[in-house]
Parts: structure tokens; sequence; C-alpha cells
């Protein structure tokens, strides 16, 4: 079965550090797309990002970085010199091409960034 | 282009009550989602919609139902409300089966159910 893991349920940081949100995903399936959508406080989910299991190169958009690393199951997510609207709820997912076939994503629990000035 | 809608924004049931949550995309989406996000979890899947007339359960279909008359409109109804289903319900919509596609989410509805 598809799973999705976010072992850190809450991460608190001061403004301009660094810091990196962990996301660990379990599927069967070789073709799979992974996701990252953050949840500011007003409540809606806002797409970030999209990497699919034969890209392994990092990207990098502005302050946001992210690394998939296939030997792991892992994709992880950094922000660089966070800001205090940084602070939000962030959720990676998983949608796998044939193992539920419900073409639906698979969610992690979610990791609560606060980033205090 | 006004994207996902849900109404209503919030609701609060008496439990034995039903309602219906509407959404509504106006992107030509074929594929369309309900999930529910409880308090600290991540979505989970209720029904979804492979197009109109087509519609299947997700991981957490009790106790609710859903219907898809048209490509526009998913709307999801509550049958005896219970407090178990007191959480945040969000639709999407993507626009066809594969699984690259962004799914688009609505603003949600925060239903208590006492």
């Amino acid at each position: 079965a598809q799973k999705v893991t976010q072992a850190q349920t809450e991460i608190s940081v001061v403004e301009k550090e660094d810091v990196t949100l962990d996301c660990v995903y379990e599927t069967r399936d070789t073709t799979y797309y992974l996701f990252w959508y953050k949840q500011p406080p007003s409540g809606e989910l806002v797409f970030l990002i999209r990497r699919n299991s034969f890209d392994e190169q990092n990207e990098i958009s502005g302050r946001y970085s992210w690394n998939f690393q296939k030997s792991t199951s892992s994709f992880n997510f950094t922000i660089t010199a966070s800001q205090v609207v940084d602070s939000a709820v962030y959720f990676c997912a998983l949608n796998a091409d044939r193992e539920t076939g419900r073409r639906a994503l698979t969610f992690g629990s979610g990791t609560r960034l606060q980033v205090q000035p | 282009n006004a994207g996902v809608t849900q109404t209503p924004k919030f609701r609060i049931l008496k439990i034995g009550q039903s309602m219906t949550l509407q959404c509504t995309q106006d992107m030509n989406h074929n594929y369309m989602y309900w999930y529910r996000q409880d308090p600290g979890m991540g979505l989970k899947l209720i029904y979804y919609s492979v197009g109109a007339g087509i519609t299947d359960k997700g991981e957490v279909p009790n106790g609710y139902n859903v219907s898809r008359s048209t490509t526009e409109d998913f709307p999801l109804r509550l049958e005896l409300a219970a407090p178990s289903q007191t959480s945040v319900y969000f639709c999407a919509s993507s626009p066809d089966r594969a699984a690259y596609n962004e799914q688009f989410f609505g603003p949600g509805t925060r239903l208590t159910v006492l």
C-alpha cells in the first residue's frame, strides 16, 4: 500500500534560519509522482512542486529547494533563509500510477512550521 | 476562472442531521475528489469521480454519499451526521487520470457535529 511519512510534527525556527522538512514514502509502483503542498493559516492548499520517479535531479525555486533520493525513498524540502510568511503546514503527497487505481493523492500527516521573527 | 468553489465555508450540525456539501469547478476537469482533514492529520480520500455518472469509494467512505450528474458539480452528502464527521472537507479536481497532474483544491468546508 502507498504510504507517506512526515515524522516531524512541528518545527520552530527563527527568521533567516534554514529548515528542512522530511518526507519518506512507500509504494510498490515504479512510476509515481511526489508533491508538496503548503497550507497557510487561512486553510487553503497551495501546490508547490511535483517530481516524477524518473527524475532525481534536485530542484531549486528561489528560497525553496527539493532533494529527491530514490535510494532512501525520500523527498525532502528545504527553505533557505526562512521568513515569517513561510509559517504554515506543509504536506508531502504521493500519487502512484497503478497501485490504488484511484489517481488520488496519498498525503502525509503534515509538518507545522513556525517561523519566529 | 473561479477554479474549485465549495459551499458552505462553515457549518454546525446536530447529531443525526443531514446536509450536502457543494463543490463546483469551472475548469472542465473530469476527475473530482472529496477529502477530509482531521485535526493534525493529512487529507484522506472519501470518494472520487472520473467523470459524470461515475463515482467510486476512497479510503474513508462510510457515512457519506456522492453523485456526479454534471462535469462541473460533485456534491457530498452526509446522512445521519456523527461527531466523528467533524472535520474540514476539501474538494479537488484534476484534468485527467494521469498521476502527474496537480490537483486543484477548493477552500474547504469546516464542519462541526455536536
